[in-house]
């Protein structure tokens, strides 16, 4: 079955290192998102693409990247890792075309950073 | 830029009984999306149900069901008969017609007393 993963699940990490968290999808989607969720927030956007080589910045970015040099693929870089980047991340993805399609979730990556 | 309120960080009910968890949003545009998604301790985020704000009948899904005020810009979910697995985080989303990301509400957490 298609589905979409996200490695490592759980991370701990020290201020200041730089940290990726993987995110592979087998939908063939062209749409993938990243969020974090934290308590009194729901979940926030912080970047996403629509296509190979696309970016796009969200609302919570600062301090985060993304590239898409493939379909499937879409891992999320934060450059020096700080506390309050501590979240759970989750990462999405959907078909192209109708706006009304349902975007699909991984299991969520929790990331502590000490 | 839309917003997504979601009022009631917190709610409860008996088991069997039926209560309302209440969603308002902002925004400027006609063409758009709205979603219901449970969170259960698992983190995983499961799609409940959607309403197409071109539609003037309100969405059911089983025992889910949505009130859509599309003038007042609210978007209610009722659970009815609610079970002991209902407990989780609900969140109310929003999707724009002519893009893919979604706008969440901070979430409000149900919890359901046998």
């Amino acid at each position: 079955d298609a589905e979409i993963t996200q490695s490592p699940r759980h991370k701990i990490t020290e201020t200041g290192r730089q940290v990726t968290l993987a995110c592979h999808q087998t939908w063939n989607h062209n749409n993938m998102f990243w969020y974090r969720q934290d308590l009194g927030h729901g979940l926030r956007l912080i970047h996403y693409s629509y296509g190979v080589q696309d970016t796009n910045k969200g609302e919570v970015s600062d301090g985060y990247s993304v590239s898409r040099s493939n379909t499937e693929d879409l891992p999320l870089t934060l450059e020096s890792a700080a506390s309050s980047q501590t979240s759970v991340y989750f990462c999405a993805s959907s078909e192209s075309g109708a706006s009304g399609n349902t975007i699909y979730f991984g299991e969520g990556s929790w990331l502590t950073v000490v | 830029a839309q917003t997504v309120t979601q009022s009631q960080p917190e709610m409860s009910v008996q088991e069997a009984e039926t209560v309302t968890l209440s969603c308002t949003y902002d925004t400027s545009e006609s063409d758009y999306y709205l979603f219901w998604y449970k969170q259960p301790p698992s983190r995983q985020m499961i799609l409940v149900i959607r309403q197409e704000a071109y539609k003037q009948q309100n969405a059911t899904e089983n025992r889910f069901s949505v009130n859509f005020q599309k003038a007042a810009k609210s978007f209610s979910l009722k659970i009815s008969d609610s079970q002991l697995g209902d407990a989780a985080m609900y969140f109310c989303a929003y999707r724009s017609g002519g893009a893919q990301k979604l706008v969440f509400g901070q979430g409000t957490r149900l919890t359901i007393n046998p």
